[in-house]
Formats: C-alpha cells, sequence, structure tokens
C-alpha cells in the first residue's frame, strides 16, 4: 500500500525556538495532505488542508503564524512550528490523500520544554 | 453543523463479536472511513464505504447506509489486540475529513 512518512518521530526543542516537521508521500503524488494534532486521550484535531502549489487552508482556531504550512511539492510538506511553547508540546500527524484513500505518516512527537 | 457520533466505549469478551456503530450529519459525502488507533500512534486505516451495503475484509466488516447517515464496524472472533480506539470519519463535499471522537474498546479474557 501506499507510504506516508514524518521526519523527524521524535524532536524535543527549547521554549522559544522553531521546529519543522516533514511529510512525505513515497510512491504516489499528493496534490492534498493534512496536518492533524492530537492531544492526549482525544481525538485527532484537524489543523490545516496543505495543497501543492498554494497556500494551506487552516482550521478555525489554528494561529498561521505559528503554524506555518508549506506544500512545496506533490510529495512533500512541511510544518514548521514557530517560537513553541510547551503548551505545543502534542503528537503531529499528516496524511495524504491517494485517490480516495487516506493514508497516514507515523506522527512526530513534539515535546517543549 | 457537521457531526459524527459513536458511543464513547465499549466492552466485549474474547472471542465475541462486537458492533460499533457510528451516525453522520455533514455537508456532501464522498465516503466514510474506519481507523484503528492504539494508544500514542497514528491511526491505521481498516475500510472505506461510499456506497450502500456490507464491505468484509478477514475479521473486520463495515457497512454503509447513505439515507440513514449510518455505519457499523464489526469485529469477528475478537482478539486481545483488538483493544483500541476506533475512529470514524466522514469525507465531506471538501475532500475535508470530519472525525468522530472515537470508541474506546475494551477485550476482556
Amino acid at each position: 500500500g501506499a507510504v506516508v512518512s514524518q521526519h523527524p518521530s521524535r524532536v524535543i526543542c527549547k521554549s522559544g525556538t522553531s521546529v519543522k516537521i516533514e511529510c512525505r508521500s513515497l510512491d504516489f503524488q499528493a496534490t492534498t495532505m493534512f496536518w492533524y494534532r492530537q492531544f492526549p486521550k482525544q481525538s485527532l484535531m484537524l489543523m490545516a488542508t496543505s495543497n501543492e502549489g498554494s497556500k494551506a487552508t487552516y482550521e478555525q482556531g489554528v494561529e498561521k503564524d505559528k503554524f506555518l504550512i508549506n506544500h512545496a511539492s506533490l510529495t512533500l510538506s512541511t510544518l514548521t512550528v514557530t517560537s513553541a511553547h510547551p503548551e505545543d508540546s502534542s503528537f503531529y500527524i499528516c496524511s495524504a490523500i491517494k485517490i480516495n484513500e487516506q493514508f497516514f505518516g507515523p506522527g512526530t512527537r513534539l515535546t517543549v520544554l | 453543523g457537521q457531526n459524527i457520533d459513536q458511543p464513547t466505549e465499549m466492552t466485549a469478551t474474547e472471542g465475541a463479536i462486537v458492533q460499533i456503530n457510528c451516525t453522520y450529519q455533514t455537508s456532501g459525502f464522498n465516503g466514510l472511513f474506519w481507523y484503528q488507533q492504539h494508544a500514542g500512534e497514528a491511526p491505521t486505516f481498516l475500510s472505506y464505504n461510499v456506497l450502500d451495503g456490507l464491505e468484509e475484509k478477514g475479521r473486520f466488516s463495515s457497512f454503509l447506509s447513505r439515507s440513514k447517515g449510518y455505519s457499523y464496524l464489526l469485529l469477528k472472533e475478537l482478539q486481545m489486540k483488538d483493544s483500541a480506539s476506533y475512529l470514524c470519519a466522514v469525507m465531506d463535499s471538501n475532500y475535508q475529513l470530519i472525525w468522530g471522537a472515537g470508541t474506546k474498546l475494551i477485550i476482556k479474557p
């Protein structure tokens, strides 16, 4: 089946720094990728829809200046958490659409100290 | 508004059968997904239904009725490893996924 990878799988950073998370579709081209965030014991929360070659569509309540999304190619989308704070610590998951099926990346666990 | 409803928690016995229901109200419909998620991991795709009827995949089956806005996931011959959260999600007319809160399934010996 299709594969979506994320890098890094885990990252620990200091408060105030920026962290970039990459999401790649390894064996297919994805014009649309999604970024989710998961809080402990809660369902996934859609943060934004990333469309190749255009600006991302952010969900209500998600700060676009804090969570920068770039979908520069058909196989790569990046999420940059700028000026990270401890409350940004979470599990970030990306997904990509191939035809009518959605494939998830393995997730990135971000810990901000 | 858009809404996905599924039970918060269910308990079943190893070897038995369990049915997890999902009802939805969304703006448009481009398919319904079921995912399995173990704690701390990304969801794993289980099934995709876009037409009415039953789709069977081994021990797991998924049913859809678009007119009723209803789906269920049926798990047979339950195993301890099936203990997980099961997420129902509907893709709306904008091809975005609307997620249910998930059903935590507890399997007892």
